[in-house]
Protein backbone atom coordinates (compact mmCIF):
# COMPACT_ATOMS: atom_id res chain seq x y z
CA UNK A 1 0.00 0.00 0.00
CA UNK A 2 1.82 3.36 -0.87
CA UNK A 3 0.56 6.02 1.68
CA UNK A 4 1.54 8.84 -0.54
CA UNK A 5 -0.03 9.01 -4.11
CA UNK A 6 1.50 11.65 -6.18
CA UNK A 7 -0.07 13.76 -9.47
CA UNK A 8 0.86 14.18 -12.38
CA UNK A 9 2.80 10.92 -12.73
CA UNK A 10 4.51 12.28 -15.58
CA UNK A 11 4.57 15.98 -17.38
CA UNK A 12 6.03 17.14 -19.82
CA UNK A 13 6.02 21.66 -20.37
CA UNK A 14 7.18 24.35 -22.25
CA UNK A 15 10.22 26.59 -20.53
CA UNK A 16 8.24 29.40 -18.93
CA UNK A 17 4.75 28.02 -18.01
CA UNK A 18 3.95 27.34 -14.27
CA UNK A 19 3.17 24.05 -12.99
CA UNK A 20 2.03 22.33 -9.83
CA UNK A 21 2.61 18.46 -8.26
CA UNK A 22 0.22 17.12 -5.24
CA UNK A 23 1.38 14.88 -3.01
CA UNK A 24 -1.80 13.26 -0.78
CA UNK A 25 -1.99 11.01 1.87
CA UNK A 26 -5.12 9.29 3.86
CA UNK A 27 -2.51 10.06 6.59
CA UNK A 28 -1.34 12.12 9.04
CA UNK A 29 2.61 13.11 8.85
CA UNK A 30 4.44 14.74 11.09
CA UNK A 31 7.06 16.74 8.49
CA UNK A 32 7.16 16.06 4.96
CA UNK A 33 10.06 16.89 2.21
CA UNK A 34 10.48 17.42 -1.43
CA UNK A 35 13.15 15.98 -3.09
CA UNK A 36 14.35 16.49 -6.59
CA UNK A 37 16.52 13.39 -8.47
CA UNK A 38 18.38 13.67 -11.51
CA UNK A 39 19.20 10.80 -13.68
CA UNK A 40 22.43 8.90 -12.31
CA UNK A 41 22.06 10.33 -8.92
CA UNK A 42 20.40 10.16 -5.96
CA UNK A 43 17.83 12.65 -4.29
CA UNK A 44 18.57 16.05 -2.95
CA UNK A 45 16.44 17.52 -0.53
CA UNK A 46 14.39 20.55 -1.43
CA UNK A 47 12.47 21.61 1.52
CA UNK A 48 11.41 20.47 4.90
CA UNK A 49 7.92 21.58 6.24
CA UNK A 50 6.51 20.68 9.32
CA UNK A 51 3.41 23.06 10.34
CA UNK A 52 0.18 22.41 8.62
CA UNK A 53 -0.77 25.41 6.71
CA UNK A 54 2.97 26.29 5.89
CA UNK A 55 4.16 28.22 2.67
CA UNK A 56 7.69 28.04 1.73
CA UNK A 57 9.68 29.55 -1.02
CA UNK A 58 12.62 28.45 -2.90
CA UNK A 59 13.27 30.79 -5.86
CA UNK A 60 10.52 29.83 -8.11
CA UNK A 61 9.63 26.72 -5.93
CA UNK A 62 6.68 27.29 -3.97
CA UNK A 63 5.56 24.63 -1.17
CA UNK A 64 2.68 24.20 0.94
CA UNK A 65 2.33 21.81 3.63
CA UNK A 66 -1.62 21.19 4.26
CA UNK A 67 -3.54 22.25 7.45
CA UNK A 68 -4.59 19.07 8.03
CA UNK A 69 -0.86 17.45 7.00
CA UNK A 70 -2.02 15.00 5.34
CA UNK A 71 -1.05 16.71 1.69
CA UNK A 72 1.69 18.92 0.38
CA UNK A 73 1.91 20.43 -3.35
CA UNK A 74 4.79 21.84 -5.48
CA UNK A 75 4.67 24.78 -7.84
CA UNK A 76 7.18 25.75 -10.06
CA UNK A 77 6.50 29.47 -11.73
CA UNK A 78 8.29 29.28 -15.50
CA UNK A 79 9.94 26.44 -15.33
CA UNK A 80 13.34 26.33 -16.69
CA UNK A 81 15.01 23.15 -18.26
CA UNK A 82 16.97 22.82 -15.28
CA UNK A 83 13.70 21.88 -13.49
CA UNK A 84 13.43 18.40 -15.39
CA UNK A 85 13.99 15.65 -12.90
CA UNK A 86 11.98 13.17 -11.05
CA UNK A 87 10.14 15.05 -7.52
CA UNK A 88 9.64 13.15 -4.71
CA UNK A 89 7.84 13.65 -1.68
CA UNK A 90 8.18 11.78 1.62
CA UNK A 91 6.61 12.10 4.73
CA UNK A 92 7.75 11.20 8.67
CA UNK A 93 4.66 9.10 9.60
CA UNK A 94 3.73 9.91 13.05
CA UNK A 95 5.40 7.67 15.47
CA UNK A 96 7.29 5.74 12.85
CA UNK A 97 10.64 7.42 12.47
CA UNK A 98 10.88 6.67 9.08
CA UNK A 99 10.56 8.23 5.62
CA UNK A 100 7.88 7.09 3.29
CA UNK A 101 8.39 8.28 0.07
CA UNK A 102 5.78 9.26 -2.52
CA UNK A 103 5.83 7.42 -6.20
CA UNK A 104 6.87 9.96 -7.98
CA UNK A 105 6.24 12.72 -10.74
CA UNK A 106 8.62 13.00 -13.46
CA UNK A 107 9.16 16.32 -15.24
CA UNK A 108 10.69 17.04 -18.47
CA UNK A 109 11.11 20.79 -19.17
CA UNK A 110 11.58 21.70 -23.00
CA UNK A 111 13.69 24.43 -23.94
CA UNK B 1 33.23 17.50 3.27
CA UNK B 2 32.58 14.19 1.29
CA UNK B 3 28.98 12.58 0.27
CA UNK B 4 27.79 9.12 0.70
CA UNK B 5 29.99 6.86 -0.97
CA UNK B 6 28.21 3.81 -2.40
CA UNK B 7 30.19 1.12 -3.61
CA UNK B 8 29.86 -0.58 -6.68
CA UNK B 9 27.94 1.05 -8.83
CA UNK B 10 26.94 -1.11 -11.12
CA UNK B 11 26.91 -4.92 -10.65
CA UNK B 12 25.30 -7.46 -12.78
CA UNK B 13 24.61 -11.16 -10.77
CA UNK B 14 22.40 -13.76 -12.15
CA UNK B 15 19.52 -15.63 -10.51
CA UNK B 16 20.78 -17.62 -6.98
CA UNK B 17 23.77 -15.82 -6.60
CA UNK B 18 24.29 -13.26 -3.89
CA UNK B 19 25.35 -9.66 -3.33
CA UNK B 20 27.05 -7.32 -1.21
CA UNK B 21 26.43 -3.61 -1.48
CA UNK B 22 28.43 -1.01 0.36
CA UNK B 23 28.26 2.44 1.97
CA UNK B 24 30.43 5.04 3.79
CA UNK B 25 28.33 7.90 4.91
CA UNK B 26 29.08 11.31 5.56
CA UNK B 27 31.38 11.76 8.03
CA UNK B 28 29.83 12.21 11.90
CA UNK B 29 26.25 11.08 10.63
CA UNK B 30 25.67 8.24 13.00
CA UNK B 31 22.15 7.07 11.34
CA UNK B 32 22.49 4.86 7.15
CA UNK B 33 18.95 4.03 5.93
CA UNK B 34 18.72 1.60 2.44
CA UNK B 35 15.98 2.27 -0.22
CA UNK B 36 15.33 -0.15 -3.30
CA UNK B 37 14.03 2.21 -6.40
CA UNK B 38 12.40 0.82 -9.08
CA UNK B 39 10.26 1.71 -11.99
CA UNK B 40 6.70 0.25 -10.77
CA UNK B 41 7.33 0.92 -6.88
CA UNK B 42 9.42 3.97 -6.67
CA UNK B 43 11.46 4.15 -3.81
CA UNK B 44 10.81 1.69 -1.07
CA UNK B 45 12.50 1.95 2.45
CA UNK B 46 14.57 -1.64 2.80
CA UNK B 47 16.40 -0.83 6.67
CA UNK B 48 17.90 1.61 9.22
CA UNK B 49 20.50 1.02 11.44
CA UNK B 50 22.14 3.70 14.20
CA UNK B 51 24.75 2.99 16.17
CA UNK B 52 25.15 -0.79 14.89
CA UNK B 53 21.61 -1.29 15.46
CA UNK B 54 18.80 -1.86 13.17
CA UNK B 55 16.39 0.64 14.52
CA UNK B 56 13.71 0.19 11.48
CA UNK B 57 12.68 -2.58 8.90
CA UNK B 58 10.39 -2.18 5.85
CA UNK B 59 8.29 -4.84 4.48
CA UNK B 60 10.83 -6.86 2.42
CA UNK B 61 11.68 -11.41 2.77
CA UNK B 62 14.57 -12.06 5.08
CA UNK B 63 16.60 -12.60 2.08
CA UNK B 64 17.75 -8.94 2.19
CA UNK B 65 20.02 -8.09 5.52
CA UNK B 66 22.41 -5.37 6.29
CA UNK B 67 24.73 -4.33 9.13
CA UNK B 68 26.38 -0.77 10.30
CA UNK B 69 29.80 -1.30 11.67
CA UNK B 70 31.61 1.12 14.69
CA UNK B 71 32.59 3.62 12.06
CA UNK B 72 28.80 4.10 10.77
CA UNK B 73 29.89 2.34 7.28
CA UNK B 74 26.79 0.25 6.52
CA UNK B 75 26.81 -3.24 3.99
CA UNK B 76 23.50 -4.63 2.65
CA UNK B 77 23.27 -8.30 1.40
CA UNK B 78 20.79 -10.08 -0.59
CA UNK B 79 21.01 -13.69 -1.25
CA UNK B 80 19.18 -15.98 -3.57
CA UNK B 81 18.88 -13.05 -5.85
CA UNK B 82 15.69 -13.30 -8.19
CA UNK B 83 14.92 -11.13 -11.45
CA UNK B 84 12.41 -8.67 -9.60
CA UNK B 85 15.74 -7.96 -7.14
CA UNK B 86 16.65 -5.41 -10.25
CA UNK B 87 16.72 -1.82 -8.80
CA UNK B 88 18.83 0.82 -8.00
CA UNK B 89 19.88 0.53 -4.36
CA UNK B 90 19.90 3.79 -2.23
CA UNK B 91 21.60 4.83 0.75
CA UNK B 92 21.43 7.38 2.86
CA UNK B 93 23.03 8.97 5.57
CA UNK B 94 21.78 11.73 8.64
CA UNK B 95 22.93 13.26 11.75
CA UNK B 96 20.63 11.35 13.99
CA UNK B 97 18.18 9.22 11.69
CA UNK B 98 15.17 9.59 9.70
CA UNK B 99 12.44 11.94 10.82
CA UNK B 100 15.05 14.49 12.54
CA UNK B 101 16.58 16.27 9.35
CA UNK B 102 17.56 15.84 6.22
CA UNK B 103 18.75 12.45 4.41
CA UNK B 104 21.95 13.06 2.66
CA UNK B 105 21.64 10.15 -0.25
CA UNK B 106 24.34 8.32 -2.43
CA UNK B 107 24.55 7.84 -6.36
CA UNK B 108 22.91 4.35 -5.63
CA UNK B 109 24.03 0.62 -6.72
CA UNK B 110 22.57 -0.64 -10.09
CA UNK B 111 21.89 -4.10 -10.02
CA UNK B 112 20.72 -6.38 -12.48
CA UNK B 113 19.98 -9.79 -12.00
CA UNK B 114 19.99 -12.31 -15.01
Amino acid sequence: TQLLEQSPQFLSIQEGENLTVYCNSSSVFSSLQWYRQEPGEGPVLLVTVVTGGEVKKLKRLTFQFGDARKDSSLHITAAQPGDTGLYLCAGDKSGTYKYIFGTGTRLKVLA
Amino acid sequence: KAGVTQTPRYLIKTRGQQVTLSCSPISGHRSVSWYQQTPGQGLQFLFEYFSETQRNKGNFPGRFSGRQFSNSRSEMNVSTLELGDSALYLCASSIAGQNTGELFFGEGSRLTVL
